[in-house]
This record gives C-alpha cells, sequence and structure tokens, in this order.
C-alpha cells in the first residue's frame, strides 16, 4: 500500500495568511495526488486533480504543486470560508488512499 | 448539475449486512465514468471502498474486499453499495462520489454526494 503522510497535522492562520500544507507519498506516485477541502458535517469538494491542475470553480488562490513523493497546497491569501480541513489522496495505485488530513484553523 | 444522493437504513446490527444506494441526478451513469463509495468515520479521515464503472466493472479496497458488493442499476441511475458482517468498526458515514479522473489513468473524485451516517449497534 502507499503511505500518504500529511504535515503539519493542524495549523492556526489568520485571515490573508499564506498557508502550505505537504503531502508526502511513501513511494513515487508521479503527478497522480489530489487535494481535496472538508469543512465540519460536509462532504469533501476537490480542490486540485493530478497535483496541480485546478478543479473548475476553485478560487485560483488556491494551487498546487509537486511530483514524485513530494507535493503542496498552498493557499495564497486566506479567506474566512477556508478554514477547513484538507486532504490529499492519491491514484497511483489502484488501492485509492487518502493522507490524514490538516485542520487550519483561526489564530 | 450533477448531484449525487445516499439513502439506506441509518441503523444496522452487528453481523448483519450494510446496504445504501446512490442516486444520481443531472447525469446519465451510462454515460460513463466511474462511481465510487467512501466512508469516513467519525472524527477520522477518509477510507476508499470501491468503485464501479457503468458496464459493471469493479474495484475494490483489498481491506474490505471479502466483504464488500458494489452494482449497479442503470435504468435507475442508482449504484448501490453492500457491506457484510458489519461490526463497530464500520460505522461511519458513507460518500458516494463520481470519480472523474477515471478515463484520464487517475481517479479524483467529483461531486460527492452529503453523505450518510450508518452506525452499527445492537
Amino acid at each position: 500500500d502507499i503511505q500518504m503522510t500529511q504535515s503539519p497535522s493542524s495549523l492556526s492562520a489568520s485571515v490573508g495568511d499564506r498557508v502550505t500544507i505537504t503531502c508526502r507519498a511513501s513511494q513515487s506516485i508521479s503527478s497522480y495526488l489530489n487535494w481535496y477541502q472538508q469543512k465540519p458535517g460536509k462532504a469533501p469538494k476537490l480542490l486540485i486533480y493530478a497535483a496541480s491542475s485546478l478543479q473548475s470553480g476553485v478560487p485560483s488562490r488556491f494551487s498546487g504543486s509537486g511530483s514524485g513523493t513530494d507535493f503542496t497546497l498552498t493557499i495564497s491569501s486566506l479567506q474566512p470560508e477556508d478554514f477547513a480541513t484538507y486532504y490529499c489522496q492519491q491514484s497511483y495505485s489502484t488501492l485509492i488512499t487518502f493522507g490524514p488530513g490538516t485542520k487550519v484553523d483561526i489564530k | 448539475q450533477v448531484q449525487l444522493q445516499e439513502s439506506g437504513p441509518g441503523l444496522v446490527k452487528p453481523s448483519e449486512t450494510l446496504s445504501l444506494t446512490c442516486t444520481v441526478s443531472g447525469y446519465s451513469i451510462s454515460s460513463g465514468y466511474y462511481w465510487g463509495w467512501i466512508r469516513q468515520p467519525p472524527g477520522k479521515g477518509l477510507e476508499w471502498i470501491g468503485s464501479i464503472y457503468h458496464s459493471g466493472s469493479t474495484y475494490y479496497n483489498p481491506s474490505l474486499k471479502s466483504r464488500v458488493t458494489i452494482s449497479v442499476d442503470t435504468s435507475k441511475n442508482q449504484f448501490s453499495l453492500k457491506l457484510s458482517s458489519v461490526t463497530a468498526a464500520d460505522t461511519a458515514v458513507y460518500y458516494c462520489a463520481r470519480d472523474l479522473g477515471a478515463a484520464a489513468g487517475g481517479n479524483w473524485f467529483d461531486p460527492w454526494g452529503q453523505g450518510t451516517l450508518v452506525t452499527v449497534s445492537s
């Protein structure tokens, strides 16, 4: 199985801050990496697919980068509606796995 | 606009079979894409259960494969999940979602249903 880790597990930030979340795979997954946002009591929402492609309708302040084993999700200027938990997900393997999540809350 | 809605019992007894249905609106399952089930235990992370193509082709999480069956009913534009021999560890919010990426060689899920909490308890 391909194990996914995320760092940090949680962070506190202020509106307007630049936020970076890291996701690491236990082996190379090329660019088969996706990012989701989940708010409490809601379903996850796709933000980024194939490591760096912005899903339609997602604000441009979200961006993704990386390949191989190391990936980042960046929020260029944190907005009030961005406080949520973020998950990465790999699909290189037929066993699809998610990272443990990074919770972004208000400082 | 594609929408998915899960339905099924919210309470299942241990050792019994959990059965859920996902109804798709705004898109015909027969037109393509894979369709998946993902679950999330309370306060925990996401676990992919399995996915199905409109033709009926399936692939499952090996850790659940012996207990899982996913099927599709294109006439009703629905796909379903059955998980047998459930225990308290299967208590979770169960989501259905469209797998947008399978045709491109990856798997990314969008949109998702709102989710349904299934509790396993006697």
